[in-house]
């Protein structure tokens, strides 16, 4: 099965902090994808990316950035973080678009 | 882009009866709709997919529908256990040359002994 890491699998921080999350496939995916899970809104999708050095933006991004160094590794920057982001994140990656979408185990972040 | 909308937000059935969860989307050049499954505290999982060139598929006690005309699709649970309790999301393609999926808000299914 595909492997997807993320760390930090949980994560405080302050309002206003700087946080980054990383992920990193080993799978040579040519899809990385970054999602929020809030209960009622169920997979949002934050950002994504097709290779390395792309980027593309999805449906919620605003407050968020991210960089895809490499074809493993994905990350996702809040510079200011706000209450307003705390919320479970999921990174992804799929060989191709409609096929197989891989979920890591989430990273659980807290702004206080 | 597209918009799958998921329903119910909430299911619960008797343990072995059938559980339905139903979604629809916008896009008619939508042609992949698969279906993630969550369990508690873990990650989401493929459980079952579909394309648009079938009606129906069938993995064990999951059976998946497609409806092009109405654009709806449909995931069919025969003999809920247990271990089916869990969060669903159902997901479109999106247009020709989409490059992402768009989900469902989710369905939580929990079955009552």
């Amino acid at each position: 099965e595909a492997a997807v890491t993320q760390s930090p699998r949980n994560k405080v921080t302050v309002t206003g902090g700087n946080v980054t999350l990383s992920c990193r496939q080993t799978n040579s995916h040519n899809y990385m994808y970054w999602y929020r899970q809030d209960t009622g809104h169920g997979l949002r999708l934050i950002h994504y990316s097709y290779g390395a050095g792309n980027l593309q933006i999805g449906d919620v991004p605003d407050g968020y950035k991210a960089t895809r160094t490499t074809q493993e590794d994905f990350f996702l920057l809040l510079e200011l973080a706000s209450p307003s982001q705390t919320s479970l994140y999921f990174c992804a990656s799929s060989r191709q678009t409609n096929t197989e979408v891989f979920f890591g185990k989430g990273t659980r972040l807290t702004v206080v | 882009g597209e918009q799958v909308e998921q329903l119910p937000s909430i299911l619960r059935v008797q343990e072995g009866s059938s559980a339905s969860i139903n979604c629809s989307y916008e896009d008619s050049a939508s042609n992949y709709f698969p279906w993630y499954k969550q369990e508690p505290g873990e990650n989401p999982k493929l459980i079952i997919d579909i394309r648009s060139n079938m009606e129906r598929k069938q993995i064990q006690e999951l059976i998946v529908l497609l409806d092009k005309k109405a654009k709806r699709f449909s995931l069919h649970i025969t003999d809920t256990q247990p271990g089916d309790s869990a969060m669903y999301f159902c997901a479109a393609s999106g247009e020709e040359g989409a490059d992402r999926l768009t989900f469902g808000k989710g369905t939580q299914l929990i079955i009552q002994p």
